[in-house]
């Protein structure tokens, strides 16, 4: 069965830093999302991007972060100058089209630490 | 504005009883989705069910059930015949069709043996 991939699975960075987190969507999917979920709390939205631009960010989605579709298979969040508050899992997810009750698929998460 | 509740920060479950975890939403789209996710300790996200407004029946995948009451704007899960691997955190979550998916603060069910 298909699946979200998301590389590393664990960063870790120092502040300051610039982090790119990768993504690949599933293959013939045309949404793609980032989400963040600080240890213990909810999952919470911070992108989404459809035909190569944003479609929605969040307050969360500041100018420290950009969304980038490099190639036909990638997706990838960078953060340009990592703080201690960024240390978060973040899972990139997909759906597969323009019907805005599908269901989105998400990865496996990876698990950024700035120290 | 979008909001999801689960007012069940922790929930109990002895193994194969049924338990239900609740999950109340607001919006004021008349079309929309609603989900339930999975996040083991592992932290990936499993999506479980789905339930559009629209749907006439209340969704069922396996084990898993969606007690959708529209008017009330409830969408609880109902786990039956609880098994120790269904130990994991619980996320409600809804899309309407102009925004993106948020999710609720989530349930940790936990099943004793």
């Amino acid at each position: 069965e298909p699946e979200v991939t998301q590389t590393p699975s664990h960063q870790v960075t120092q502040m300051g830093q610039e982090v790119i987190l990768r993504c690949v969507p599933i293959s013939n999917h045309l949404y793609f999302y980032w989400y963040r979920q600080i240890l213990g709390q909810k999952v919470e939205f911070l992108v989404s991007f459809y035909n190569n631009e944003i479609s929605e960010k969040s307050e969360i989605f500041d100018d420290q972060f950009s969304v980038e579709r490099p190639d036909g298979s990638n997706f990838t969040l960078k953060i340009r100058s990592t703080k201690l508050e960024d240390s978060a899992m973040y899972f990139c997810a997909s759906r597969v089209t323009s019907q805005a009750l599908d269901t989105q698929y998400f990865g496996p998460g990876t698990r950024l630490t700035v120290l | 504005a979008q909001k999801i509740t689960q007012t069940q920060p922790g929930m109990f479950v002895q193994e194969k009883e049924a338990v239900t975890l609740d999950c109340t939403y607001d919006t004021s789209d008349p079309s929309y989705g609603l989900f339930w996710y999975k996040q083991p300790s592992s932290g990936e996200m499993i999506f479980l069910i789905y339930q559009g407004s629209y749907d006439q029946q209340n969704a069922t995948e396996g084990r898993y059930s969606l007690n959708f009451q529209k008017a009330r704007k409830s969408a609880n899960l109902v786990i039956s015949a609880s098994q120790l691997g269904d130990s994991a955190m619980y996320f409600c979550a809804m899309r309407e069709v102009s925004r993106d998916m948020r999710f609720g603060a989530g349930t940790r069910l936990t099943v004793k043996p």
